[in-house]
């Protein structure tokens, strides 16, 4: 069964830094592109980064360009979201997601549960 | 960026109703578009892939169609389970996009 667990959320303070992981199981980690999707408290859904299957290709939403760093280790099976210079409005649940289809045309057939990052003084 | 458009913004229906909801994207996107039923406090689900192909496990009464610029989720038939969000994602090209979500309410 394929299971992707966040971890790493919580309050932080405007201006301050966190990582968030999604350690993954029941698939080939190493095979798949990995996904950040993030959605504000009531709002829709807006998607952050991806990396590709070994790391070496990765893309930003331009809200997040500069201030976040997608990473994986896969010899641990875990996905990882650095997210440096926090703003209030990057308040959000994130989730982590599995990219599946074809290169460069990526839906996301699975999802984890989200971590609830709050960005407040 | 591809912007991405969804109508209604909100729709009520009743059990057993065949139900649409529209996407459209700012330019073409072939058919490359998903679609994901989501419920309160839980994680996005994917329904449709690449604009018509049903995710494996997912009922037949939800079908999508389109290509290019507009696309359509349709469920044939309500079930007490549907009531939900749908969004949509176009797939084409950085940075990926959705709409801004459909609720679907019990009327």
């Amino acid at each position: 069964e394929v299971q992707l667990l966040e971890s790493g959320g919580g309050l932080v303070q405007p201006g301050g830094s966190l990582r968030l992981s999604c350690a993954a199981s029941g698939f080939a980690f190493n095979s798949y592109v990995m996904t950040w999707v993030r959605q504000a408290p009531g709002e829709g859904l807006d998607w952050v980064s991806i990396i590709n299957a070994d790391g070496s290709y990765t893309d930003y939403g331009d809200s997040v360009k500069g201030r976040f760093t997608i990473s994986r280790d896969n010899s641990k099976n875990i996905l990882y979201l650095q997210m440096n210079s926090l703003r209030v409005e990057d308040t959000a649940v994130y989730y982590c997601a599995r990219g599946d289809g074809e290169v460069s045309k990526r839906h996301f057939g699975f999802w984890g549960q989200g971590a609830l990052v709050t960005v407040s003084s | 960026d591809i912007q991405m458009t969804q109508s209604p913004s909100t729709l009520s229906a009743s059990v057993g109703d065949r139900v649409s909801i529209t996407c459209r994207a700012s330019q073409s996107i072939s058919n490359w578009l998903a679609w994901y039923q989501q419920k309160p406090g839980k994680a996005p689900k994917l329904l449709i892939y690449k604009a018509s192909n049903l995710e494996s496990g997912v009922p037949s009464r939800f079908s999508g169609s389109g290509s290019g610029t507009e696309f359509t989720l349709t469920i044939s038939s309500l079930q007490p389970d549907d009531f939900a969000t749908y969004y949509c994602q176009q797939c084409n090209s950085h940075p990926y996009t959705f709409g801004q979500g459909t609720k679907l309410e019990i009327k």
